[in-house]
């Protein structure tokens, strides 16, 4: 079971806006920044947001983030179909010794 | 251009030791600031971060994995090595490596190899 949680699922229909939420704690999230991950079926993942809400060259502006004490959230406009993948939030737990990486459990977002 | 490619066996038998390369190209272990880790994912499940190795040799590993884990590198060869001892079935998974960055604050992984898959069986 991850230290993150999100939804198993989204789904929403071409057009329209989804959101997906990651929940943490007072020693996660809420300590460090978040950032966010595309997986498309069968691909590696994909940077998508980092420092919770910036995103890197060639990420469009359809995708936002924002954080807010122990949760982010992940925000994509005017879905297309293309956006169907798995979607991972992660931090960084620097509460240990050995400064582990830490993920959310995925959401699967599904466009009809 | 940075990339990153994983290498290493498909099948592993139970209790070997299963040992994973990363070959990376379009920066370098060297430069200070430098890091790159390494994630696995379960066939249908989540994330999982494995160990990180830093420029200057600094290592971190995942608490429940890190007995069983060790993480080196080879600068001039732009390499990084992952070992894992005494396989299980659960460990059968796709094992990426992924270069770590860490900017004002916040740690993030920019890029991702294609992954490898390696399954553990007799």
């Amino acid at each position: 079971q991850s230290v993150l949680t999100q939804p198993p699922s989204v789904s929403a229909a071409p057009g329209q806006k989804v959101s997906i939420s990651c929940s943490g704690s007072s020693s996660t999230i809420e300590k460090t920044s978040v950032s966010w991950y595309q997986q498309v079926p069968g691909m590696a993942p994909k940077l998508l947001i980092y420092d919770n809400n910036k995103r890197p060259p060639g990420i469009p502006d359809r995708f936002s983030a924002s954080k807010s004490g122990t949760s982010a959230t992940l925000g994509i406009t005017g879905l297309q179909t293309g956006d169907e993948a798995d979607y991972y939030c992660g931090t960084w737990n620097t509460t240990l010794s050995t400064g582990g990486g830490l993920f959310g459990g995925g959401t699967k977002l599904t466009v009809l | 251009q940075v990339t990153l490619k994983e290498s290493g066996p498909a099948l592993v038998k139970p209790t070997q030791t299963l040992t994973l390369t990363c070959t990376f190209s379009g920066f370098s272990l060297r430069i200070t600031g430098m890091r790159v880790s390494w994630i696995r994912q379960p066939p249908g499940k989540a994330l999982e971060w494995l160990a990180r190795i830093d420029w200057d040799d600094d290592t971190f590993y995942s608490t429940s994995l890190r007995t069983r884990l060790n993480i080196s590198k080879d600068s001039s060869k732009n390499q990084v090595v992952l070992t894992m001892t005494n396989v299980d079935p659960e460990d059968t998974a796709t094992y990426y490596c992924a270069r770590l960055r860490y900017i004002r604050g916040a740690y993030f992984f920019d890029y991702w190899g294609q992954g490898t898959l390696v399954t553990v069986s007799s």
